[in-house]
């Protein structure tokens, strides 16, 4: 069974940078699939923030992308997120996931999700 | 790029049928047969319940269907259950390479 697991602080400045990472089990995170970050501000829907490949190829929302960087850690199967310049906008619960087909991106994994707070 | 629009809200009783729609565009709904469904209890992942328009994934009850006409793509959930109390999103493809969410809708079983 695949599983996906997010962690990084819950707590992060603002003008800071936010850090998750993502560790998959069940599946290489060399194979096939591309792996995506996932949203959810407080009282809001859902928002795709971006996707990488682990050839490193990315992906990225436009309305967030001089922001946002993503990075996989084939040794250890995991991929990263890091969204710099955060503000009280950006607290939300962050889900990775894998897409199961690409170019349509259908998340059939997801991580349980992170809550992360943009507060000084 | 601006999400789809799907209504609010949406409510039926058990055993009653209810349609959610998702509209977007030529760039993304209307040009593509990339969307797929997710439903969302509130402290819970997202679950994909539809993908490439219709299609169901293992697991996913018959109850839940999905068809597109033009920029248009709907959600029909049969037979209403109270477990279907959930907030539910489309998602598709764009012309840019990128993936949008719908608003989400929240659908109460009455």
């Amino acid at each position: 069974q695949v599983h996906l697991q997010e962690s990084g602080p819950g707590l992060v400045k603002p003008s800071g940078t936010l850090s998750l990472t993502c560790a998959v089990s069940g599946a290489s995170i060399s194979g096939t699939n591309w792996w995506s970050w996932v949203r959810q501000s407080p009282g809001k829907g859902l928002e795709w923030i971006g996707e990488i490949y682990h050839s490193g190829i990315t992906n990225y929302n436009p309305s967030l992308k001089s922001r946002v960087a993503m990075s996989v850690d084939k040794s250890r199967n995991q991929f990263s997120l890091n969204l710099t310049s955060v503000t009280a906008a950006d607290t939300a619960v962050y889900f990775c996931a894998r897409a199961k087909g690409w170019p349509q991106r259908d998340f059939d994994y997801w991580g349980q999700g992170a809550l992360v707070t943009v507060s000084s | 790029q601006s999400a789809l629009t799907q209504p609010a809200s949406v409510s039926g009783s058990p055993g009653q049928s209810i349609t959610i729609s998702c509209t977007g565009t030529t760039n993304d709904v209307g040009g593509y047969n990339y969307v797929a469904w997710y439903q969302k209890h509130p402290d819970k992942a997202p679950k994909l319940i539809l993908y490439g328009v219709s299609n169901r994934p293992a697991g996913v009850s018959i109850r839940f269907s999905g068809s597109k006409s033009g920029n248009t793509a709907s959600l029909t959930i049969s037979g209403l259950q109270a477990d279907d109390e959930a907030d539910y999103y489309c998602a598709s493809y764009t012309s840019a390479s990128t993936l949008v969410f719908g608003g989400g809708t929240k659908l109460t079983v009455l």
